[in-house]
């Protein structure tokens, strides 16, 4: 599985994007790159995920370098609610038994 | 998410007891799952189950046994708690295509201390 590297935290002003970067060099070419996070205490939540074209949904933009090597995660105008922890997860497709999540982003969004 | 529940959300046993954490759900999923998670740390996977008759060891199931009671039930069993076993509970759900792009939807959890 390939190993991934985050910021341990970072921080964002209210209405300002919110670029959260993953490196994930090691990531195979099966290997999707998914993002999820959790809201203290509460249990996570699937945000995107893409494999080499840049992705959007309602939540969030998922820009993915032409190597695959590192990826970024864009909440394009934070908000208070935004406030969590990120976590970058490649992955192949059908391995849901292989989800894990490790230490993640802390996303602090400030007033 | 309100289609995923838990019960109980808290519980506080003593070292030996037998203790059972609930999971159902709405959501018309076949597939459930049930991770802990300590203090500082990710999320590990003890157990899942790709219909009621399909249950299998995830990362870290020694200690724990599961039921899969019916599509939209699913308990998890620690058959005599012990202190290390205190963690944050999270049962989790997917369906066929929901589980091929690893998208799981995740219940409230249930904070279990063993004193």
């Amino acid at each position: 599985d390939a190993k991934t590297t985050q910021p341990t935290s970072m921080d964002c002003a209210e209405g300002r994007a919110a670029n959260l970067p993953c490196n994930h060099s090691t990531i195979s070419g099966n290997e999707y790159v998914y993002w999820y996070r959790q809201i203290h205490s509460q249990g996570p939540q699937y945000i995107i995920h893409g494999l080499k074209n840049n992705e959007t949904n309602e939540m969030a933009s998922l820009i993915i370098t032409e190597d695959r090597k590192s990826s970024t995660l864009i909440l394009p105008h934070a908000t208070l609610r935004d406030t969590a922890v990120y976590y970058c997860i490649p992955l192949g497709t059908g391995t849901a038994s292989k989800l894990t999540f490790g230490t993640g982003t802390r996303l602090q969004v400030t007033l | 998410d309100a289609d995923v529940t838990q019960t109980p959300r808290n519980r506080i046993t003593k070292t030996g007891k037998r203790i059972m954490l609930e999971c159902s759900q709405t959501k018309g999923h076949d597939r459930m799952y049930w991770y802990r998670q300590d203090p500082g740390l990710g999320l590990r996977l003890i157990y899942y189950s790709f219909d009621v008759k399909d249950i299998n060891k995830g990362e870290i199931s020694d200690g724990y046994s599961v039921s899969r009671q019916a599509q939209a039930k699913f308990s998890l069993s620690l058959e005599s708690a012990i202190p290390n076993q205190t963690a944050l509970y999270f049962c989790a759900t997917s369906d066929y295509e929901t589980s091929y792009y690893n998208e799981q939807f995740f219940g409230p959890g249930t904070r279990l201390t063993v004193l």
